[in-house]
This record gives C-alpha cells, structure tokens and sequence, in this order.
C-alpha cells in the first residue's frame, strides 16, 4: 500500500525567503511521488516527478525536491519565495503498476511580503 | 495538445435537476478519472476509466453516473444532488502506466459546482 504524509497544513515564509514544503511516504514497492500545486479556483498543476531516475528533481518555477529512501522524503523547496507561490501544494504518490493516485492531505503556502 | 479541458467552469443547480458535466482530453489517454474535492482538502477519487471502461468506483452513490463514450471524453452526469455535494469535480487523464514508468496524471481546471 501507498501513502504520503505531509507535515505542516500551513506554512507562511517571507518573500525571498526559503520554501520547504515537507512530505513523507509510506510504500512496499518502489514508489513514484509526485508534487502538485493548486491556485486558488484552479485545478491541479504537476510541479514535478520523481521515477527512480535521479534523486533530486528539478521542477518549474524554481521548485526542486531531493528523493531520500533512507529517511522516505521527498521535501520540496525553492531557494527563495515569490509572491505568486502562494497556493495549495500536495504530495502525491503511485505505485509502478496499477493507475490509483495517493494525495496528501495538502500544505497551503502564504507568502508574507 | 497537452490539456485536459472541463466544461462548464461553474455550474449551480436544484436538487431536482439534472445535469452533466464534461471533460475532454486529446493526447492519446486511455486512462481517464473523475475526482471530488472540497475546500482545502485533498482531491477523493471517484471514478476511473480504463480503456473506456468503468475499472474503479469508490462507492459513489448513484446520484453520479459516469459515462465514457470514447477514448477523449468523459461524462459525469448528475441527478438529485444534494447540498453537500457542492465541490470542485476535477477530471484527470493518464497513460496506461507500464511496469516501471511512472504515470503523471493531467487535470483539468474542474467545474465548481453549488447545489442548493
């Protein structure tokens, strides 16, 4: 079974401050994870994806985040925040057979001018 | 074409109407998914179309009838809603993932429905 826990319902950063959005998963095979952004009245977004090719993956709009197995993370962050980050982030993971999607229960993001 | 497209973007309807909603995608998909989300939340998976057939059913109730007539649409029809289903109904679509490869799913912009 998958799942993926993501710490922190809100987070509020500084503009130009550091973004680290946290997420943890829970996989018996080796898993795909994913990060999806939502802006307000908007649907779902792919930030980026983890498929067992490099370990830190490189997103749009300055997000990257780094594939741990050791401590299974998969954190995004941003070196420095912008405004129009602001909106809803959610982690989701599948399995590599199969088509069912597991999301987080989502981390909303406020960006403090 | 690398959009999922929903229509209509917002829709308000009674109790006893009927409705439907719609979603097209035309890059070769063959796995096409209804989602429910309310505010905040994550979205909940309803429905998914595998080959234009119903493989999934998260125990909707009968009031949502999906429907697939081919391999770029999607129906969700709607009968007798009631208030709390007012959400966000987010349609997705994916390729059929192959053993190894990880699948993204592509979501549409959703239709925002209110019942009343």
């Amino acid at each position: 079974a998958q799942s993926v826990t993501q710490l922190g319902s809100h987070v509020s950063v500084s503009e130009g401050a550091l973004v680290l959005l946290r997420c943890n998963y829970s996989s018996s095979v080796p898993p795909y994870l994913f990060w999806y952004v939502q802006y307000p009245n908007q649907g779902l977004q792919l930030l980026l994806k983890y498929t067992s090719a490099a370990t830190l993956v490189k997103g749009i709009n300055g997000f990257e985040a780094e594939f741990k197995k050791s401590e299974t993370s998969f954190h995004l962050t941003k070196p420095s925040a912008h405004m129009s980050d602001a909106a809803e982030y959610f982690c989701a993971v599948s399995a590599n057979t199969g088509n069912q999607f597991y999301f987080g229960t989502g981390t909303s993001l406020t960006v403090i001018p | 074409d690398t959009e999922v497209t929903q229509t209509p973007k917002h829709l308000v309807m009674g109790m006893t109407n009927k409705k439907s909603l719609k979603c097209e995608q035309h890059m070769g998909h063959r796995a096409m998914y209804w989602y429910k989300q309310k505010a905040k939340k994550p979205p909940e998976l309803m429905f998914v179309y595998s080959y234009e057939k119903l493989s999934i059913n998260e125990s909707v109730p009968s009031r949502f009838s999906p429907e697939c007539p081919n391999s770029s649409l999607l129906n969700l029809h709607l009968h007798a809603l009631q208030p709390e289903d007012s959400a966000l109904y987010l349609c997705a679509s994916s390729p059929q993932p192959k053993r190894g490869a990880g699948t993204s799913y592509f979501f549409g912009p959703g239709t925002r429905l209110t019942v009343l």
